[in-house]
């Protein structure tokens, strides 16, 4: 299995321009989350799916960014229009829900993450 | 979902044990501890979760302190490749398959 897959894995844009950041899960995974990385506030999740249907989405920061799950294989995270403040490592995860005895969870499996720049 | 303290950082020599240790004094019966780790440049990886019970993997062992306000995730012989921030994440079972709540965690050195 490849694994979580993230593209691009750096970005450097300057500040107004869209950003679309894009996520493989692991196939078979329902659940798809999005994190964010920085120095100051650690890591912090932004949003996560199941199903492709968004679940809880109170962790993205404001209307600049939106999230799509169209199909079980696919996700995106856009920023419309960027600025050096969104600067940060974005990282997305996958976990199945399957086999997880009851009140338990399964592991999340974590991409190699998408450095982001904003000038 | 409780809060968990773990050292800043901590060091290790290269094939000796390291225990790496968490307090949760605010851990609820529902609680399931977790450690995760993250190498450098890479983004984190589980390593083992327990709720009551001492665990081992082919990772590490977790050891859960009998009235659980306390846990150790021991690796029982370090590597150059275990240089990695470790963190400990308390998941209520009764809540959803997201929130996995980052704190600071341990940085772990390990010298050759």
């Amino acid at each position: 299995d490849a694994g979580v897959i993230q593209s691009p894995r750096h970005e450097v844009t300057e500040m107004g321009q869209e950003v679309t950041l894009r996520c493989k899960p692991i196939s078979g995974h329902d659940y798809l989350f999005w994190y964010r990385q920085t120095m100051m506030r650690g890591l912090e999740l932004l949003i996560y799916f199941n199903n492709n249907v968004p679940i809880d989405d109170s962790g993205m920061p404001e209307d600049r960014f939106s999230a799509k799950m169209p199909n079980a294989s696919f996700s995106t995270l856009k920023i419309q229009p960027s600025e050096p403040r969104d600067s940060a490592v974005y990282f997305c995860a996958s976990s199945s829900s399957r086999g997880a005895p009851l009140g338990s969870y399964n592991e999340q499996f974590f991409g190699p993450g998408t450095r982001l720049t904003v000038l | 979902d409780a809060k968990t303290t773990q050292p800043n950082s901590m060091e290790s020599n290269e094939e000796e044990p390291v225990h790496l240790p968490c307090n949760h004094s605010t851990i609820s019966g529902t609680d399931y501890i977790h450690w995760y780790r993250q190498l450098p440049s890479q983004g984190p990886e589980y390593v083992i979760h327990g709720l009551t019970s001492n665990v081992n993997n082919r990772m590490a062992s977790l050891a859960i302190a009998e009235d659980r306000k306390s846990s150790t995730l021991i690796l029982h012989r370090a590597t150059l490749r275990d240089a990695a921030v470790y963190y400990c994440i308390l998941r209520d079972y009764g809540g959803s398959q997201g929130n996995l709540i980052f704190g600071k965690g341990t940085k772990l050195s390990v010298k050759p």
